[in-house]
């Protein structure tokens, strides 16, 4: 099991480019969320998904967009970026619909916006 | 509204010292759950510990324990005799469990533990 994995690893973009952070779990899990960690910050909760077809806002959701066409996959799409957009994000999955459930997480996506 | 506050921002021992991260939370709800989590330099974050709002039991894993204490809304992690190995960011997380949240973790700021040699 490869676990989550993330693409790219490391990305500078220009402000006012679009990007997609790609984000794959091969456990099988119906949960899959998108955080972003501030330096010297928690991580904040983007959005989520419980299955396909099904996404929800977390607490920043603003400039990002999100899709769940499969259970393996969610995408983060940036459409116009902007330099407050700098961070690292992570993805992360997990099965059981409770709060009782271990998120695994994805080694992260050093974005800066210049 | 939910929250976890990790007031300590950074901690500095030296290798074999204890040392104790405090985790303080408010939530509403009845059940709910804790985590503690690692970030080392390498930037993953690893699971270390579940705990359920209806178990109070102190918990040993190793050199790591937890103690949970809902009179004070606190879990706290002790790490005994320290290791350079050890120097990490820790955050601690909550998650309530009700239809809204749909298990969302909510994260403190982390404090970040620096083990000298």
């Amino acid at each position: 099991n490869a676990g989550v994995t993330q693409t790219p690893k490391f990305r500078i973009l220009k402000i006012g480019q679009s990007m997609t952070l790609q984000c794959t779990q091969d456990m099988n899990h119906n949960y899959m969320y998108w955080y972003r960690q501030d330096p010297g910050m928690g991580l904040k909760l983007i959005y989520y998904s419980v299955g396909a077809g099904i996404t929800d806002k977390g607490e920043v959701p603003n400039g990002y967009n999100v899709s769940r066409s499969t259970t393996e996959d969610f995408p983060l799409r940036l459409e116009l970026a902007a330099p407050s957009q700098t961070s690292v994000y992570f993805c992360a999955s997990s099965y059981a619909v409770t709060g009782n459930n271990e998120q695994f997480f994805g080694p992260g996506t050093r974005l800066t916006v210049l | 509204a939910q929250k976890v506050t990790q007031a300590q921002t950074e901690i500095s021992v030296v290798e074999k010292e204890d040392v104790t991260l405090d985790c303080v939370y408010e939530t509403r709800d009845t059940t709910y759950y804790l985590f503690w989590y690692k970030q080392p330099p390498s930037g993953e974050l690893v699971f270390l510990i579940r705990r359920n709002s209806f178990d109070e039991q102190n918990e040993i894993s190793g050199r790591y324990s937890w103690n949970f204490q809902k009179s004070t809304s606190s879990f706290n992690f002790t790490i005994t005799a320290s290791q350079v190995v050890d120097s990490a960011v820790y955050f601690c997380a909550l998650s309530e469990w009700n239809g809204g949240s749909q298990g969302n973790l909510i994260f403190g700021k982390g404090t970040k533990l620096s083990v000298k040699p």
